[in-house]
C-alpha cells in the first residue's frame, strides 16, 4: 500500500537558519504530493503542493520538488523564523480504481525554531 | 467564504457513552474525509463521504464507528461505546472534487478523552 516515510524530530534550529526535512514515498501510480503544517491545538493547512515530477510547490518561503527518480519531496527553506515553529507533514494522494483519493500521511516532524 | 467547520472541539465522554461528531464542508464542497489523529503521531484515514453515499470505509474500525453525510446537514462521525483508546484529534476535511490533484482542506478537529 502507499506510505509516506519523514524524518523524526523534534529539530531545533536558530532563527535565520536553513531547514530541510526529508520526505521519501511508496506510491502505486503517480501521486500528487502535499505538505501540511500543523500549528499547536490547530487544524492542518497545506503549506504547498506538486501534482506531477519535477514539479516544485513554494509557499510562504517554503518549497518542495517532486522527485520521481527517488521517490522524494524533501522540505526546504533558507531561512526559518520563530513563527515556522510547528508540525509539518508529508502526504500523497493518489487515485486508484475506486473514487477515493484519501490522504496518507507520515508520522510529522516538530520544528522548534529559538532565537 | 467560511472553512470546514467542526464541532465540538473538545468533547469528554465516560467509557460506554456515545460520542457524535459533527463536520460541516466548506461551501460547494460535496466530499468529506474523516482522519483520526492519536497522540504524537499522524493522522490517519478513516472514511470518505459523498451526499448521502459512504465511498470508502476502509479506515474505520469494523465495529462501533459509523459515519454519515445527510443531503441536508453536516457530516456525523459517531463512536458507540466508547472506550480510552478512541481518545484522539478528528480532522474533518472536505474538497470539491474527488481527484487527487486537489487539495482537501481541514476543519480545527475535535479532540475526543474518555475517561
Amino acid at each position: 500500500g502507499d506510505s509516506v516515510t519523514q524524518m523524526e524530530g523534534p529539530v531545533t534550529l536558530s532563527e535565520e537558519a536553513f531547514l530541510t526535512i526529508n520526505c521519501t514515498y511508496t506510491a502505486t501510480g503517480y501521486p500528487s504530493l502535499f505538505w501540511y503544517v500543523q500549528y499547536p491545538g490547530e487544524g492542518l493547512q497545506l503549506l504547498l503542493k506538486a501534482t506531477k515530477a519535477d514539479d516544485k510547490g513554494s509557499n510562504k518561503g517554503f518549497e518542495a520538488t517532486y522527485r520521481k527518480e527517488t521517490t522524494s519531496f524533501h522540505l526546504e527553506k533558507g531561512s526559518v523564523q520563530v513563527s515556522d515553529s510547528a508540525v509539518y507533514f508529508c502526504a500523497l494522494s493518489a487515485l486508484n480504481t475506486g473514487t477515493a483519493s484519501k490522504l496518507t500521511f507520515g508520522t510529522g516532524t516538530r520544528l522548534q525554531v529559538t532565537l | 467564504n467560511a472553512g470546514v467547520m467542526q464541532n465540538p472541539r473538545h468533547l469528554v465522554r465516560r467509557r460506554g457513552q456515545e460520542a457524535r461528531l459533527r463536520c460541516s464542508p466548506m461551501k460547494g464542497h460535496s466530499h468529506v474525509y474523516w482522519y483520526r489523529q492519536l497522540p504524537e503521531e499522524g493522522l490517519k484515514f478513516m472514511v470518505y463521504l459523498q451526499k448521502e453515499n459512504i465511498i470508502d470505509e476502509s479506515g474505520m474500525p469494523k465495529e462501533r464507528f459509523s459515519a454519515e453525510f445527510p443531503k441536508e446537514g453536516p457530516s456525523i462521525l459517531r463512536i458507540q461505546q466508547v472506550v480510552r483508546g478512541d481518545s484522539a484529534a478528528y480532522f474533518c476535511a472536505s474538497s470539491p472534487t474527488k481527484e487527487s490533484g486537489n487539495e482537501q482542506f481541514f476543519g480545527p478537529g475535535t479532540r475526543l478523552t474518555v475517561l
